[in-house]
């Protein structure tokens, strides 16, 4: 069965640290992983990784993927308020001319002033 | 600007009605998704429809419907089949094998 699993489930941080969250993943036909940030309604989309070893960054953000141990990490250095968020993880796997999606149950990150 | 508009944001019914919720996007995406949200459960896909006039279930279809006649709108019914039907549900769009975009969620409880 595919699944995607998420750790921690939560995370209380102070302002500054560097945090690193994990997804590991087994997806039959996979294609690419994704992560997106919850605020409190919309997710929304930070990173698409296709490729293992190649670092995507954007800001603060960054994160990998290692396709031969099934295993992704998401990487907020300098974190700051504006940082909390549920953290979803999803699988990408061939289905058709889209992208058929498996979310993992995300991460709560709490960041205290 | 370009965006997903899913309505209504809250909405509650009694146990035995039919609800729909409705899903607009003006971003020219080819494919529409429909997930369902609860605690502790992340996104769990309902339906998805690839083209106009085309629709497939995901993973947890039952006690749902949909229809995709215009390219700009997918509206999930949630049928009085649905055992547990409260839930945050959230509309997202694609183009081809590209990010989903997700629209802001509707939330529903069955009283």
């Amino acid at each position: 069965e595919d699944k995607v699993v998420q750790s921690p489930l939560s995370l209380v941080v102070h302002e500054g640290d560097t945090v690193t969250l994990n997804c590991s993943y087994e997806v039959t036909n996979f294609r690419s992983l994704l992560w997106y940030k919850q605020e409190k309604k919309a997710p929304t989309f930070l990173f698409m990784l296709t490729s293992s070893g190649i670092e995507k960054k954007s800001g603060r953000l960054s994160s990998i993927l290692d396709k031969k141990e099934l295993f992704s990490i998401l990487n907020i250095t300098a974190t700051q308020t504006g940082d909390s968020a549920v953290y979803l993880c999803a699988g990408a796997f061939y289905g058709g001319a889209t992208n058929k999606l498996i979310f993992g149950t995300g991460t709560l990150l709490a960041v205290q002033p | 600007d370009g965006g997903i508009t899913q309505s209504p944001k809250y909405l509650f019914r009694k146990e035995g009605q039919n609800v729909t919720l409705s899903c607009e996007q003006n971003l020219n995406h080819d494919a529409m998704y429909w997930y369902r949200q609860d605690p502790g459960q992340g996104l769990r896909l309902i339906y998805y429809s690839q083209i106009v006039n085309d629709f497939q279930k995901g993973d947890i279809a039952e006690g749902y419907s949909v229809s995709r006649e215009k390219k700009e709108s997918f509206p999930l019914t949630v049928t009085s089949a649905q055992k547990n039907p409260t839930a945050f549900y959230l509309c997202a769009s694609s183009m081809g094998r590209g990010e989903l975009f997700f629209g802001e969620g509707s939330r529903l409880t069955v009283l």
